[in-house]
């Protein structure tokens, strides 16, 4: 059974950087595509964006000029950097696998594993 | 905005049938997924494709589309099931994901 582990700080200042990083076991991350997914409090989910496993990324529009996801496949880790932040991006952040695609004769996608998330809070 | 659209709460009785929809233009053609979510806790996968769960997912759930809706169903709802749900699915263009606001379920 896949696990992901969040880390990070917890508390971020305005305009700065968040950096979370996800250790992944019990799986290689070069055979899945891995997402940040995040939930404000008070709101619903958010997906922000994915890798896949070659290293393509795909980000939410809204969030596209602010945020890299990267992986490091030595330490099976996946990344998150969000440049900028704001009050408005304290959220708990979790790591997912995924999305999963498949077609039969129609599409479909999932995230099947999440981690136990990580709440990061922009203050100062 | 969500692309998707789903009732803010719905409540069933212990024992009794609950169904949660979701509404979107492409659900016809790309199904959503479905995802608990209790507080404090991570959101756990409960539905994907048009009927499939995951093993550890009890089989009083049950999905199913018609047209652009798609239901998520309790049958037998449990104390265990009050959660929040949400169902996912790619957007208009197909390039990104998104998430509709929830369904908090109450069991009564």
């Amino acid at each position: 059974q896949v696990q992901l582990q969040e880390s990070g700080p917890g508390l971020v200042k305005p305009s700065e950087t968040l950096s979370l990083t996800c250790s992944v076991s019990g799986d290689s991350i070069s055979n899945y595509y891995w997402s940040w997914i995040r939930h404000p409090p008070g709101k619903g989910l958010e997906w922000i964006g994915y890798i896949s496993h070659s290293g393509l990324t795909n980000y939410d529009p809204s969030l596209a000029s602010r945020v890299t996801i990267s992986t490091d496949t030595s330490k099976n880790e996946v990344s998150l950097r969000l440049r900028s932040v704001t009050a408005a991006d304290t959220a708990v952040y979790y790591c997912v696998r995924g999305p999963n695609d498949f077609w039969n004769g129609y599409y479909f996608s999932y995230f099947d594993n999440w981690g136990q998330g990580t709440l990061v809070t922009v203050s100062s | 905005s969500s692309e998707l659209t789903q009732d803010p709460a719905v409540s069933v009785a212990l024992g009794q049938t609950v169904k949660i929809t979701c509404q979107g233009d492409r659900l016809s053609s790309y199904s959503p997924s479905w995802y608990q979510q209790k507080p404090g806790q991570a959101p756990v996968l409960v539905m994907y494709g048009k009927n499939n769960r995951p093993s550890a997912i009890p089989d009083r759930f049950s999905g199913s589309i018609s047209g652009n809706v798609a239901s998520l169903t309790i049958f037998g709802a449990q104390a265990e099931d009050e959660a929040d749900y949400y169902c996912n699915s790619r957007d208009s263009t197909r390039n990104f994901f998104v998430f509709g606001p929830g369904t908090k379920v109450t069991v009564l």
